[in-house]
């Protein structure tokens, strides 16, 4: 597709459900960011990968949100034992390497944990 | 510390007429890059400008310019001919490092413009 694609749109979980958010970034992109949006809030980073490699996950804010990039492309966001305070937007990001100010955001995950 | 500094919760501009979002931002490293995107109500993150801390003109796009002043930490961005569509929440954010590091952004809380007819 021409652009970074996330799925599901939406997703509405039950306090201690596990969740999985997955983002398509633009191909050949080998940089991809997930960052977590508050509502009313800016967009605050969870970790980075380079490919396959995960270089960067200082923003995860628990060790119940696990990254993962197996083949280099799609990245899957997963958290465990979902909390009221996981409800965000979870926006997903791709760009080239020294081409960072053509990071590209998808539509974004909103998540809603009742 | 903030790193990124928005203190415009939200700005009102009349359709045709200008206006100027604040920003400022802190930090140490002599090598980073500033970036403004819009956030519609839809929710996608849009890139508009990018000034990186070397540059040494402002950068233009289109409608938007962006008013960096180094010794003040500010990177201020001005939309001039406003538009109803440009009614939407706007970010200021920061990448520090070389434009060749990961582009790791940190934003600011936004300012929610509207833009009346």
């Amino acid at each position: 597709g021409a652009g970074v694609s996330q799925s599901p749109r939406y997703k509405v979980a039950k306090r201690g459900q596990d969740v999985a958010l997955r983002c398509d970034p633009i191909s050949g992109h080998v940089s991809l960011f997930w960052y977590q949006q508050a509502l009313g809030q800016g967009p605050e980073f969870l970790t980075y990968f380079q490919n396959e490699a995960q270089l960067d996950k200082s923003g995860l804010p628990s060790d119940r949100f696990f990254a993962e990039r197996p083949e280099g492309s799609v990245s899957t966001l997963k958290i465990q034992r979902t909390q009221q305070e996981d409800s965000a937007v979870y926006l997903c990001a791709s760009s080239s390497p020294g081409l960072d100010y053509e990071q590209y955001f998808g539509p974004g995950t909103r998540l809603t944990v009742t | 510390a903030q790193k990124i500094t928005q203190t415009q919760p939200g700005m009102f501009v009349q359709e045709k007429e200008a206006v100027t979002l604040d920003c400022t931002y802190d930090t140490s490293d002599p090598s980073y890059g500033l970036f403004w995107y819009k956030q519609p109500s839809s929710g996608e993150m849009i890139f508009l400008i990018y000034q990186g801390s070397y540059d040494q003109q402002n950068a233009t796009e289109g409608r938007y310019s962006l008013n960096f002043q180094k010794a003040r930490k500010s990177a201020n961005l001005v939309i001039s001919a406003s538009q109803l569509g440009d009614s939407a929440m706007y970010f200021c954010a920061m990448r520090e490092g070389p434009g060749t590091s990961y582009g790791k952004l940190t934003f600011g809380q936004g300012t929610i413009l509207t833009v009346h007819p």
